[in-house]
């Protein structure tokens, strides 16, 4: 089975660096993706790992160890408008390249 | 703008109402897909069409019933809902492409917020 475990919610300053982080168990990793998802607006594709390491974009940066199963977001020189959900998603090949979403965590952005 | 359209952005119905989901992509995309976002759950992959062919039905009740007519087009017909049908909805397209190296990254709709009385 697969199950892909995010913090519900997090509160970080505006300006500030903030990590999020995701565990997952999949018996066919092929993938990691982060999603930013404001309210009442479509995900958004952020970033995908597929070896270990740092993908550096910008502000953003993603992370991940196939070996322990986890992967963060980090966010640097946070803004206001980087308040959002921030899925985490895994494909899984011995299931036909499916990719399956955790629960998202709600980031807040204090000024 | 994500290049893929969701209509309506809103939709009331009643449990004995019969009505139409609309998703139309402009991304030249081969694979298409939807997705029930409910709250506090994580969303969760409805069905899928690769080259307009359904490759993938997740347990889904009859009442939802999707049509894809070409590549660029897909819908999901509703009927006899009931009200913890009520979520958002939302479309997927992408470049499927099997094996090593490809991405595969979906782009999303904005999605229909549904709600069933």
């Amino acid at each position: 089975g697969q199950n892909i475990d995010q913090p519900t919610e997090m509160t970080a300053t505006e300006g500030a660096i903030v990590q999020i982080n995701c565990t997952y168990q999949t018996s066919g990793f092929n993938g990691l993706f982060w999603y930013q998802q404001h309210a009442g607006e479509a995900p958004t594709f952020l970033s995908y790992n597929v070896l270990d390491g740092l993908e550096e974009k910008g502000r953003f940066s993603s992370f991940l160890s196939r070996s322990k199963g986890y992967s963060y977001l980090l966010l640097k020189e946070l803004q206001m408008k980087d308040s959002a959900s921030y899925l985490c998603a895994v494909r899984d090949m011995n299931r036909d390249d499916k990719i399956i979403f955790g629960k998202g965590t709600r980031l807040h952005i204090l000024p | 703008e994500t290049g893929v359209t969701q209509t309506p952005r809103h939709l009331v119905m009643g449990m004995t109402n019969k009505k139409s989901l609309k998703c139309e992509q402009h991304l030249g995309h081969n694979a298409m897909y939807w997705y029930k976002q409910s709250a506090k759950k994580p969303l969760e992959l409805m069905f899928v069409y690769n080259f307009k062919e359904q490759t993938e039905n997740n347990s889904v009740p009859s009442r939802f019933s999707p049509e894809c007519p070409n590549s660029s087009h897909l819908f999901l017909h509703l009927h006899t809902l009931q009200p913890e049908d009520s979520a958002l909805y939302l479309c997927a397209s992408s470049q499927a492409q099997y094996g090593s190296g490809n991405k595969n990254i979906q782009y999303f709709g904005a999605g229909t917020r549904l709600s069933v009385l």
